[in-house]
């Protein structure tokens, strides 16, 4: 089992929609959790911790599931700006920050 | 910008060359990491160092050799690369290492293509 499994997509959704993803990990110790969004052949960047109470950023929420072991990033009304690959990433209270795949989001007009 | 600079941003290298990338974080952070992103697989950890001593060598390949002379410069030298190393090379660093909710901020990364 892949330790941070994310489906690749892509999510193929029009300007103005909800969309969610999902992450699961299989290191029930893990503390810590990320997502961050990739452009293309740039950098991540962090886009939003995920707290345990869940938390919200503008249009976008994050959840955190431990007994489950996922999480999930919610955008609501979605943006040509939002296209993007958004990283899953895990982290065990160690130096590893342990990444997913991605998800490929293409917003369209 | 993200306080994270790697040079050069672009390399092209042929098998027999030896380079070098640079990072350099403005962030006073004490770890820096090398990650490497090939097509459709996700981030590899290569190297992990904290206040300049490395802490992780994640079985990578010898040709590939990491320096860290101060928490704020992270180096990774290459030499007699192979073309399946072409990828985005990604340093990042981070406050410190293990601590909760702590992420990571990366560079821009280096595109390696190797011939």
């Amino acid at each position: 089992r892949k330790e941070v499994e994310q489906d690749p997509g892509p999510f193929n959704v029009p300007e103005g929609a909800t969309v969610a993803f999902n992450c699961t990990y299989s290191n029930s110790a893990s503390q810590s959790f990320f997502w961050y969004r990739q452009d293309c052949r740039k950098e991540p960047k962090l886009l939003m911790s995920v707290y345990s109470s869940g938390n919200e950023d503008g249009r976008f929420t994050a959840q955190l599931n431990r007994a489950s072991q996922y999480i999930s990033l919610l955008i609501r009304d979605s943006k040509l700006s939002d296209s993007a690959t958004y990283l899953c990433v895990v982290n065990e209270r160690t130096y590893k920050y342990i990444f997913g795949t991605g998800t490929r989001l293409k917003v369209l007009a | 910008e993200t306080g994270v600079t790697q040079t050069p941003r672009h390399l092209v290298m042929g098998m027999t060359n030896k380079k070098s990338l640079k990072c350099e974080q403005h962030l006073g952070h004490n770890a820096m990491y090398w990650y490497k992103q090939s097509a459709k697989k996700p981030l590899e950890l290569m190297f992990v160092y904290s206040l300049e001593e490395r802490v992780e060598n994640n079985s990578v390949p010898s040709r590939f050799s990491p320096e860290c002379p101060n928490s704020s410069h992270l180096f990774l030298h290459l030499h007699t690369l192979q073309p399946e190393d072409s990828a985005l090379y990604l340093c990042a660093s981070s406050q410190d290492i293990g601590g909760r909710d702590t992420e990571a901020f990366f560079g821009q990364g280096t595109r390696l293509t190797v011939v």
